[in-house]
């Protein structure tokens, strides 16, 4: 069965650092987002994205945050200076229709 | 007032149980549901997509909507330990039935089923 896959599982990095979350979502699949989830919170929305661009974001999803899709295959998401607050599991999903959506198993990141 | 609110639990039942995991929703226009289960990091996964008001059933899952109440329901019958889980409900992208775009979660609910 086709699946999201996500690297790293776990990344550790330090405040203020730069960190890149990769995923390779479906293949045939268009619609592609960044969810969040804090320990012990809801599954929360960060951002789509459609035929190159955002399509909406969540307010969370402020200036330190960008997506993108180097090539046809990867879907990254970029947090340019960590804060200890954006300790949480990213999970990337990809969707053709409502019942589509296919989640990653999540990256873990910890920032110290 | 909160898109869809969820009892967080937690839930703990032994095997062999009824489980009754519930959603509220406030906006009355949305059309179909979706319940999410996810396991222990790992992501969401995708257990049922009920459409409408009624009852949905799916092995040992059954899905349940009250669009009066603005109520939605799942009942695992014959609960297993396999299934302790987190169990989430989710909206769909907006009312309109649109494909694409963000799911709103519940809280999820903690699920334990103990031998």
């Amino acid at each position: 069965e086709p699946e999201v896959t996500q690297t790293p599982s776990h990344q550790v990095t330090q405040m203020g650092q730069e960190v890149i979350l990769r995923c390779v979502p479906i293949s045939n699949h268009l619609y592609f987002y960044w969810y969040r989830q804090i320990l012990g919170q809801k599954v929360e929305f960060l951002v789509s994205f459609y035929n190159n661009e955002i399509s909406e974001k969540s307010e969370i999803f402020d200036d330190q945050f960008s997506v993108e899709r180097p090539d046809g295959s990867n879907f990254t998401l970029k947090i340019r200076s960590t804060k200890l607050e954006d300790s949480a599991m990213y999970f990337c999903a990809s969707n053709q229709g409502a019942a589509g959506y296919t989640f990653g198993s999540g990256t873990r990141l910890t920032v110290v | 007032q909160k898109e869809v609110e969820q009892d967080p639990g937690p839930l703990s039942v032994p095997e062999g149980a009824i489980v009754s995991l519930n959603c509220t929703y406030s906006n009355s226009a949305f059309q179909y549901f979706m319940w999410y289960r996810q396991y222990s990091r790992k992501g969401p996964e995708l257990l049922m997509y009920t459409y409408s008001s009624g009852n949905k059933e799916d092995g040992r899952f059954t899905a349940q909507v009250d669009k009066s109440s603005k109520y939605i329901s799942l009942f695992i019958r014959d609960s297993q330990p396999s299934d302790s889980a987190t169990y989430l409900c989710a909206l769909p992208p907006n009312a309109g039935g649109t494909s694409y775009g963000k799911l709103t979660f519940g809280q999820g609910t903690i699920l334990t089923v103990h031998p």
